[in-house]
């Protein structure tokens, strides 16, 4: 089976402070992608960052960037400099080579004043 | 731009009612979602449609149905709606179906089935 864990339920850090949310997947497929998603209070889901399975360099996008071990099937994404907009649920997901996103069940990642 | 529309954003039912969720989307995709999000769960996928005039089953497709009406529209139904379909339904769209990945999604429909 094709899936995608997150072991965080829940995290918290001080403003300013960098965090990094984990990520873990399964799957047989040489090809593919792995996203994540922010979704804030108001529901509406946004996509942070994307990183394709063939490619070795991590993907960056201002402050969140992503550690991605092909081999050890592990995406972690590192935001820097959080701040208080970062309080959100983050969705880890991969398409594992097919038209659909399957999702990780979510960490949700509160930002201190 | 309104992106993904969902029509109606909060909804309650009694068990064995009936209702429609409504989806448009103005981007052009061919590729639209629903999916659910219970709480621990995450995001299930219950249809999919990889273009108009085709849908096919997600993970959690038992007690739904799908329309797509034509390229901008794509509608989830409950026919006898059950207390475990209290949920809330994200619709997404994609141009080129999960390949590349972006979905976008829709506001959410809170649904409640008493």
């Amino acid at each position: 089976a094709q899936t995608v864990t997150q072991s965080q339920p829940e995290m918290s850090v001080q403003e300013a402070e960098t965090v990094t949310l984990s990520c873990t997947y399964d799957t047989s497929e040489n090809n593919y992608y792995l996203f994540w998603y922010k979704q804030p209070p108001s529901r509406q889901m946004i996509l942070v960052i994307r990183q394709e399975a063939y490619k070795q360099q991590n993907a960056t996008e201002n402050r969140f960037s992503v550690n991605f071990q092909k081999a050890a099937k592990s995406f972690s994404l590192k935001i820097s400099d959080s701040q208080l907009g970062d309080t959100a649920m983050y969705f880890c997901a991969s398409n594992f080579g097919n038209e659909k996103l399957t999702f990780g069940t979510g960490t949700r990642l509160t930002i201190i004043p | 731009n309104a992106g993904v529309t969902q029509t109606p954003k909060f909804q309650v039912l009694k068990t064995g009612q009936s209702m429609t969720l409504q989806c448009a989307q103005d981007m052009n995709h061919n590729s639209m979602y629903w999916y659910r999000q219970d709480p621990g769960m995450g995001l299930r996928l219950i249809y999919y449609s990889a273009s108009e005039g085709t849908t096919d089953k997600g993970e959690v497709p038992n007690g739904y149905n799908v329309s797509r009406l034509n390229k901008r529209e794509f509608s989830l139904r409950l026919e006898s709606a059950a207390p475990s379909q209290t949920s809330v339904y994200f619709c997404a769209s994609s141009a080129a179906g999960g390949n590349t990945g972006e979905l976008f999604f829709g506001e959410g429909s809170r649904l409640t089935v008493l």
